[in-house]
């Protein structure tokens, strides 16, 4: 069983247009994550959120939002691509709360290239 | 050897012997810190944590130092296999940082010679 899930796997498309990339997780955690990982393997934080709060990477441009329809489900849209947004953007997990483990569970990543 | 410049650092070894990955952290107040191993084409995988009440902590072929002093933190790897081959990321859990954050240090790849 795959814990985070994420689809598409590969996302192609012209600068401009608006794209979702969707995240799911089967193990029952309370908070989710999206990261953006560049060229250079570099992982940035770009949205922690929990069903009580959105934390928001001050540097993530507006045109980039997080959507949690349930707890299990964190999306991403991405309005207005430009070709900078290049990059592959995984999703992930984890328990909540101070004495937890801080492991955090990843998905396979969604590569998107904004031609 | 090991390289550290414009691109990832990459460290080369042989097959079976022991590789020690390097990770200067920021924060000196971070209480948590994790190695995550990331395989081409993958999501990074858990491979070891460590608090900073400990300073070292032992798994299945890898070990975990942590030097507080100096904020340091390094990945040992036993008998390096061909599998062990990705890029390694440590991170650290930054206090006040929220309860739940993890900061990642930039990476470095291990490239296994069979």
């Amino acid at each position: 069983d795959t814990a985070v899930s994420q689809t598409p796997k590969y996302l192609v498309t012209q600068m401009g247009n608006d794209k979702s990339i969707k995240c799911e997780q089967n193990l029952g955690h309370d908070t989710m994550y999206w990261y953006k990982q560049d060229s250079k393997k570099f992982l940035k934080i770009m949205f922690s959120y929990n069903n009580k709060e959105l934390i928001i990477n001050e540097t993530v441009p507006n045109r980039f939002s997080p959507k949690s329809p349930d707890k299990a489900h964190l999306n991403l849209h991405i309005n207005s691509l430009e070709l900078g947004d290049s990059a592959v953007y995984f999703c992930a997990s984890s328990p909540y709360g101070k004495g937890s483990s801080y492991e955090q569970y990843f998905g396979p990543g969604t590569r998107l290239t904004v031609t | 050897g090991e390289s550290v410049g414009l691109h990832l650092p990459t460290l080369s070894v042989q097959e079976g012997d022991n590789s020690i990955i390097n990770c200067a952290y920021s924060n000196s107040a971070s209480d948590y810190f994790i190695w995550y191993k990331q395989e081409s084409g993958k999501g990074p995988q858990f491979i070891i944590d460590i608090r900073s009440n400990m300073d070292k902590r032992q798994g299945q072929r890898v070990t975990v130092l942590l030097n507080k002093t100096v904020k340091h933190l390094s990945l040992q790897i036993a008998a390096t296999q061909p599998g062990d081959s990705a890029v390694y990321f440590c991170a650290e859990n930054p206090s006040g940082a929220g309860s739940y954050q993890l900061t990642f240090g930039k990476g470095t790849k291990l490239s296994v010679i069979p």
